[in-house]
């Protein structure tokens, strides 16, 4: 089975605060994905890699900025939290498109509320 | 710029009814995927499909993909309580790239 962590299921934090989300996948796949998931909204892509140290803006980058220094690991960073950045923070792993099986794993969501 | 937008919002449905969600997308892609949420949960993956015409069925759920209308189907037959959940399509923005934009997801609730 595709395992995907996120290394908090719940955080708080405060207005200013550097924050760091934390995101392991071990099924050596090459993409992965960070997402915001809000009321009405659905989910909104923040920041998609396709190979360490590559990575591309997704639609609501602003405001975030990501690392992926290894395969299997990818992090979103908060530069300075706002509240409004509380939000559900989802992340995903996936093959490239040129596999067959190509869908998306998530892990389980980190719930940020920023206060 | 993709855009993809899911039809309804919210769908309140009687068990045994049968029913459909809509998911249409703005430009060309090859690849559209149907997800399940339940409430509290991350996302699970329903079905993948990757050419036009593509039909894919799973017990009550059948997903289509039809390519020139950018238009994908998720048919719910002989609703039942189990299948209340937030279903999302995602589309990938291009053959050339695997970067995933989802819709705004559906919200069904099955009732007695």
């Amino acid at each position: 089975d595709v395992k995907v962590t996120q290394s908090s299921r719940y955080l708080v934090k405060r207005t200013g605060e550097k924050v760091f989300l934390e995101c392991v996948q071990d099924m050596d796949h090459e993409n992965m994905f960070w997402y915001r998931q809000d009321p009405g909204l659905g989910l909104r892509l923040i920041y998609f890699s396709y190979d360490v140290k590559m990575k591309e803006k997704g639609d609501i980058p602003e405001g975030y900025s990501v690392s992926r220094e290894k395969k299997e690991r990818f992090s979103l960073i908060l530069e300075s939290a706002s509240t409004n950045q509380t939000s559900m923070y989802l992340c995903a792993s996936s093959l490239p498109g040129v596999d067959i099986n190509t869908e998306a794993f998530f892990g389980q969501g980190t719930r940020l509320t920023v206060v | 710029e993709l855009k993809v937008e899911q039809n309804p919002l919210f769908l309140s449905m009687q068990e045994g009814k049968n029913y459909t969600i809509y998911c249409n997308y703005s430009t060309t892609s090859d690849r559209l995927y149907w997800y399940r949420q339940d409430p509290g949960k991350s996302l699970e993956s329903l079905f993948v499909l990757l050419s036009n015409g593509a039909v894919k069925q799973e017990g009550r759920l059948m997903a289509s993909l039809d390519t020139k209308a950018r238009l994908s189907t998720l048919h719910i037959t002989a609703a039942v309580h189990d299948l209340s959940a937030t279903y999302f399509c995602a589309v990938a923005t291009s053959y050339n790239t695997d970067k995933l934009i989802f819709g705004t997801g559906t919200r069904l609730q099955v009732f007695p």
